[in-house]
Order: structure tokens, then C-alpha cells, then sequence
């Protein structure tokens, strides 16, 4: 079946602009997670969505940072006056129950100039 | 300290050699546990999920010990394939997952 989608693959944006990142997860897998990847670095928790549930957005790193789930399917995060250390692979995974195994769609790189 | 811990290598092996990972996790009340690959600039993929009684596919051996907080991973009989880094995942009770920075391995012809 069709995996974790993501888009746009990639984006480069302008210090100050405001982007929207995509995350189309799994048919069925209720819980959903954003994460980014730093060249060379690990993976950073970002947020959890969970049916429909609160989010745990105790990962986002200021309130710049924002994201949704609509319908307890798609989500968008959204990262508002971009920065430059906020470029960064930002990885969506999805899995069907919480701690279960959780699958990584592409991801998008994004480049602030 | 760090969630997860990981030897960041790299480790660089010929061609069927066996080669082992660890990984050390800090929660005690940690319930899953994880390997994944990553090749470059890729995204991770699951490779196998950890048991408390060990569990194995095909070349790969993985084993948690929860006394000692750390999970193995075992490679035999390495392929030029299987080079990637590769991450282990604890998930506590919550709902957060914490990845290690990964493991750099590298088969040599």
C-alpha cells in the first residue's frame, strides 16, 4: 500500500517568510509525528498527534512553529518569519497505534536564505 | 544526559564480516524499542522492532537487556548493502519516541 507522503520534497524559502509543510500519513495509523533532522545530527521530536486527542506539542521549538491534523489524517506544520536555523529535514512518520513501529515518509528539506 | 546513546563510529568492515551495535537507553520505564537504518540523506526505515526475549531476521539478531538499559544489534555475514547508519529508538510510556544520533557502519569490498 502507499506510504507516508510529504510535500513539497523541497523548499527554499527567504528569512522571514512563512512556510507549510505537508504529511499525508498511512491509511488507518491514528498516531502521527513530526520530527527534524539537522545535517549530521538526530532526529528532534517535534510533535505527536494521537486520533483526536490533544497534541503533544511539547517538542516545538518556539512559538513560531505550529501544526495541524485535519480529520485525523492529513497534517501541516506550519514554521511562521523563518529563520536560518530552522533549515533542517523535516520528517513526518505515522504508525498505527501509539509506540508502535512508526514509518517515515521522504521528508522535505528546507533551506532558509 | 542523552535519552539514547549510540557509538557514533563509524565502523568500517570487510565484506562477511560480523559486526555488533549498542545502544544504551536512560528511562527505566522505556516500553519499545527499535532498529532503523538510514542511508544518506534518506529517511529512516524500520529494520526491526526489539523484544524482550530477542528476535532475529535473517542476518540480524537484535536483543534488549533491560537490566543493564541497552539494545544490541547483530550483523552477519555483512553485505556492501547493509552500509548506513543506523539508529536505535526507546518510546516511554508516553508517547515520545527518542532516537540515538546513529551508528555509522561502512562494508568494504
Amino acid at each position: 500500500g502507499a506510504g507516508v507522503s510529504q510535500s513539497p520534497s523541497n523548499k527554499v524559502t527567504e528569512k522571514g517568510k512563512d512556510v507549510e509543510l505537508r504529511c499525508d500519513p498511512i491509511s488507518g495509523h491514528t498516531a502521527l509525528y513530526w520530527y527534524r533532522q539537522s545535517l549530521g545530527q538526530g532526529l528532534e521530536f517535534l510533535i505527536y498527534f494521537q486520533g483526536n486527542s490533544a497534541p503533544d506539542k511539547s517538542g516545538l521549538p518556539s512559538d513560531r512553529f505550529s501544526a495541524e491534523r485535519t480529520g485525523g489524517s492529513v497534517s501541516t506544520l506550519t514554521i511562521q518569519r523563518t529563520q536560518q536555523e530552522d533549515s533542517a529535514v523535516y520528517l513526518c512518520a505515522s504508525s498505527r497505534v501509539t509506540w508502535g513501529e512508526q514509518y517515515f515518509g521522504p521528508g522535505t528539506r528546507l533551506t532558509v536564505t | 544526559r542523552k535519552e539514547v546513546e549510540q557509538d557514533p563510529g563509524p565502523f568500517n568492515v570487510p565484506e562477511g564480516a560480523t559486526v555488533a551495535f549498542n545502544c544504551t537507553y536512560s528511562n527505566s520505564a522505556s516500553q519499545s524499542f527499535f532498529w532503523y537504518r538510514q542511508d544518506c540523506r534518506k529517511e529512516p526505515k524500520l529494520l526491526m522492532s526489539v523484544y524482550s526475549s530477542g528476535n532475529e531476521d535473517g542476518r540480524f539478531t537484535a536483543q534488549l537487556n533491560r537490566a543493564s538499559q541497552y539494545i544490541s544489534l547483530l550483523i552477519r555475514d555483512s553485505k556492501l548493502s547493509d552500509s548506513a547508519t543506523y539508529l536505535c529508538v526507546a518510546s516511554n510510556t508516553g508517547n515520545q519516541f527518542y532516537f540515538g544520533t546513529g551508528t555509522s557502519l561502512t562494508v568494504i569490498p
